[in-house]
């Protein structure tokens, strides 16, 4: 199993252009999630999805798109990037409830110029 | 919210040392998770405890549901062990409150 795989590890995007980052698992997990890392605070939830075709928000959702079309792959989509979105962004699937272990891909370092 | 705190944010330890990181939270729990991330960046689960206390290798995470605490140990402490150390609560439904970490060096 590759378990998540995250692309690109490295990203420049001007303010205002657009981008996806890509994230898939093959553990057939339902839960998947995005988080923001910045310096000085805690992982903090983007958006998150407990099964294909369901979406929710996390604590930071703003400038953030999310879909689930199928099981195994959960992009996050910034439609207008602002410096503020420079970030490291990491996605993790589960099983789905609060007693089962996360993955997490290796992450994506976004810097926004 | 479940508020969550780590202690210390930097340790300095020497090689062979015993290492205890704290966590605790604000709101009762079903599960907390300890989790590592190495310099590299990636993030690896390493325990998910609800009660008493877990061991793996050198690794030992205890909880204290009463006193809404946490702790990690690590074992004659070696240089691969510098990584950070994070502590994750459960926050409403699916979602998960992160502390913000405990740096940790271990010198040879």
């Amino acid at each position: 199993n590759a378990g998540v795989t995250q692309t690109p590890k490295f990203q420049v995007l001007k303010t205002g252009q657009s981008m996806t980052l890509q994230c898939a698992q093959d553990m057939n997990h339902e839960y998947m999630s995005w988080y923001r890392q910045d310096p000085g605070m805690g992982l903090r939830l983007i958006h998150y999805s407990v099964g294909a075709g369901i979406t929710d928000q996390g604590e930071v959702p703003n400038g953030y798109n999310v879909s689930r079309s199928t099981t195994e792959d959960f992009p996050l989509r910034l439609l207008s990037a602002a410096p503020s979105q420079t970030s490291v962004y990491f996605c993790a699937s589960g099983k789905g409830d609060n007693n089962s272990p996360l993955h997490f891909g290796n992450g994506t370092r976004l810097t926004v110029t | 919210k479940n508020e969550v705190e780590q202690s210390p944010q930097n340790l300095t330890a020497q090689e062979g040392e015993f290492i205890t990181i704290n966590c605790s939270y604000s709101v009762g729990i079903s599960a907390l998770h300890w989790l590592q991330q190495h310099p590299g960046g990636g993030i690896v689960s390493l325990f998910m405890l609800s009660s008493g206390k877990k061991k793996h290798g050198r690794l030992i995470a205890t909880i204290n549901i009463q006193e809404k605490h946490s702790s990690l140990h690590i074992t004659a402490s070696h240089p691969r062990d510098s990584a950070v150390y994070i502590c994750a609560v459960p926050w409403g439904n699916e979602k998960l409150t992160f502390g913000t970490g405990t740096r940790l060096t271990i010198i040879p």
